[in-house]
């Protein structure tokens, strides 16, 4: 079944490590997106990638990471995690489609929920 | 750049009562406007979305929202709420390439 998965779901952490997060989709999405929540408050972007070897930052800065090897696979990279790093990762996919409809709706994975002591 | 804005942090409401969200974006060009719904542990998923044609559109579980382009505004609605309605919804706007999500409201029906 197509879908966007995301691990770990829940990660808690010490301060200084590296952490990778998952993020892979089996739709053949050609973008994807990494966005962080906080509590109560709005989805923020912080990377995009609109296809292989594409990577962008979003709007929200942001000392992560990311890379695109593969169409269906976009890890998020912390080098040193630190407790300003907790929050809510979401990933998301999409396709630039010649259907009206399909253009620019996104699909969520689950999220990941980063805790760093 | 573009921006969203939703009036409501926290509605509360008993099952049956109607629901109404609002949403107002700025951004000056031609829009696309989403509603994502947030259940309790499950994915963040599409309601409904407007892109172009009948300013009302229709979603899934009964939900519907009325883009008004003169007032900015994409208010969501539903007529009588059930319990399964509690959830967080967002607002979305894409303008330029990027989606704009407002800061989301939480719904709680109460049974």
């Amino acid at each position: 079944e197509a879908d966007i998965y995301q691990t770990p779901r829940y990660l808690v952490i010490g301060t200084g490590k590296k952490i990778t997060l998952e993020c892979s989709q089996t739709m053949g999405h050609d973008k994807m997106y990494w966005y962080q929540q906080d509590p109560g408050m709005e989805l923020h972007l912080i990377h995009y990638s609109y296809g292989v070897n594409s990577t962008e930052k979003g709007d929200l800065s942001s000392e992560s990471t990311v890379s695109r090897i593969r169409t269906e696979h976009f890890p998020l990279t912390l080098e040193s995690a630190r407790p300003s790093h907790t929050s809510q990762y979401l990933c998301a996919s999409s396709v630039t489609s010649g259907k009206e409809s399909s253009y620019n709706e996104q699909f969520f994975g689950p999220g990941t929920r980063l805790t760093v002591l | 750049a573009q921006s969203v804005s939703q009036h409501n942090h926290h509605v509360i409401l008993s099952e049956a009562a109607s629901l109404e969200l609002g949403c107002n974006y700025s951004y000056g060009g031609t829009v696309n406007l989403f509603w994502y719904v947030q259940y309790p542990g499950q994915h963040l998923q599409l309601l409904l979305k407007y892109f172009s044609g009948d300013p009302l559109v229709k979603g899934i579980k009964g939900f519907e929202a009325e883009f008004i382009k003169s007032k900015f505004s994409f208010n969501l609605r539903k007529p009588s709420v059930q319990w399964s309605d509690t959830a967080e919804y967002f607002c979305a706007v894409i303008g330029d390439y990027k989606l704009s999500f407002g800061a989301g409201t939480t719904v709680t029906v109460r049974a």
